[in-house]
């Protein structure tokens, strides 16, 4: 049974970019959530995807944006790159209450 | 609100002696907890959970942390180090407001480097 998986696992971007990162959650899985982790500090919540629509959001701007497929996959898409947008995006499936992370997206935004 | 403050931003022990990384939680509701473990360039794996059952949580790799109400802490012990243990340690709250979904609230980290 395969575990989370994202894609890709490091991407470089400019400022001003906009990058997608995607997410595979483990299988029977129905909910997917997106944390920020910078360097040196904890995960910080983004949003959380289940049924397709966004079902909490963390204090995160409009610039972030998800999207969740029929098949429970997901995307966190970011628009307008700042250089504070660099860092590791983890995905985090879940069916009930525990979340179970993928390895993560290194971003860096030069 | 919910939050979580990791008291130990750094511990250092020696290999085969006994490990304990503090956790102290403050949340409106009943909360859910959790030790998560980091390894370098690793995504977060999890090593137990506190959910209303016991107090005391067994996890794995000889792990195991006790939820104590009155103190509101979740301090994570291994009575022997091993050298793999080495890694970043993040204390977990979840809790559920009335029609949120279980957003999870990280702790700050512990890095827990292990001596030979």
């Amino acid at each position: 049974d395969a575990g989370v998986t994202q894609s890709p696992t490091h991407l470089i971007k400019t400022r001003g970019q906009q990058v997608t990162l995607r997410c595979s959650p483990k299988s029977g899985h129905d909910t997917v959530s997106w944390y920020q982790q910078a360097l040196g500090q904890g995960p910080q919540f983004i949003f959380q995807y289940y049924e397709e629509e966004e079902r909490q959001r963390g204090n995160f701007p409009d610039r972030f944006s998800g999207h969740q497929f029929p098949n429970y996959s997901s995307e966190l898409n970011v628009n307008a790159l700042l250089l504070g947008d660099s860092a590791l995006y983890l995905c985090a499936s879940s069916l009930k209450e525990t979340q179970y992370f993928g390895p993560g997206t290194r971003l860096l935004v030069l | 609100a919910q939050s979580v403050t990791q008291l130990d931003s750094h511990v250092s022990v020696s290999e085969g002696t006994p490990v304990l990384l503090r956790c102290n939680y403050s949340s409106s509701y009943s909360p859910s907890l959790f030790w998560y473990v980091q390894h370098p360039n690793k995504g977060l794996q999890l090593l137990l959970k506190y959910t209303s059952a016991a107090t005391l949580v067994k996890g794995i790799n000889g792990f195991e942390a006790e939820f104590k109400k009155s103190e509101t802490s979740f301090h994570l012990t291994k009575p022997s180090a091993h050298m793999s243990d080495a890694a970043e340690y993040f204390c977990v709250v979840s809790d559920q407001p009335r029609g949120s979904a279980r957003q999870l609230t990280f702790g700050s980290g512990t890095q827990l480097t292990v001596l030979p």
